[in-house]
């Protein structure tokens, strides 16, 4: 059984542009969590979707946005990049939101110049 | 709100040294409690998990046990291999919050033949 994957696995970008990463869970898992990785803030949660809907979202700008489309793929875009986004972005996924285990993708390490 | 507090790292041990990573936690209700592992280059991977209070997980030789009363789950390991050098994650999930995690900083562990 394929785990979860995250593209691409490694970005590089400068100040002000967006992007848009890419995150397919497990087959038949129906929830995806984001999580931001970084050297000085640890893992912080960004949002969750569940059957295409946000079911929760943590505490970052507007500037990042995610969606979940019918087959339960999720993508997060992040606009106006500034050098602070850089850090390593984690996608998890599980069968059902709630008490179910997460399974985490290997990330997509994002780098703004 | 909530937070988990980890034994701050780096670890260093020799193999087969006993491996204790304290975790403690602050959260309203009854949350799950995990330990999660991360391997250079990778995301992260349940380890072991626990539902309520007095349980105790367990997986590859690692063992916590939730204790309400100290607000604590502390992994411990009797004896470490090289190959379990890595960074561990205490993690909280609220009952009401879906699937959303909160972590602890991490604890870097080098164990050395």
């Amino acid at each position: 059984k394929a785990g979860v994957t995250q593209t691409p696995r490694y970005l590089i970008k400068t100040r002000g542009q967006q992007v848009t990463l890419s995150c397919s869970p497990i087959s038949g898992h129906r929830s995806v969590s984001w999580y931001q990785q970084t050297p000085g803030q640890g893992l912080q949660f960004l949002f969750e979707y569940f059957s295409e809907t946000q079911r929760n979202k943590g505490n970052f700008p507007g500037r990042f946005s995610g969606r979940q489309f019918s087959n339960s793929r999720s993508e997060m875009n992040v606009s106006t990049l500034e050098l602070g986004d850089s850090a390593l972005y984690l996608c998890a996924s599980s069968l059902a939101a709630g008490n179910q285990p997460q399974h985490f993708g290997d990330g997509t390490r994002l780098s703004i110049l | 709100g909530n937070s988990v507090t980890q034994m701050e790292g780096p670890v260093t041990l020799s193999e087969e040294a006993f491996l204790t990573i304290n975790c403690t936690y602050t959260a309203t209700g009854y949350p799950s409690l995990f330990w999660y592992v991360q391997y250079p280059g990778e995301g992260l991977q349940l380890l072991l998990k626990a539902t309520k209070a007095d349980d105790k997980g367990s997986n590859k030789g690692f063992e916590a046990t939730y204790r309400k009363e100290t607000t604590s789950f502390h992994l411990e390991k009797g004896s470490v291999q090289v190959s379990d050098s890595a960074v561990y994650f205490c993690a909280l999930r609220r009952e009401t919050s879906g699937s959303r995690l909160t972590f602890g900083e991490g604890t870097q562990l080098t164990v050395n033949p």
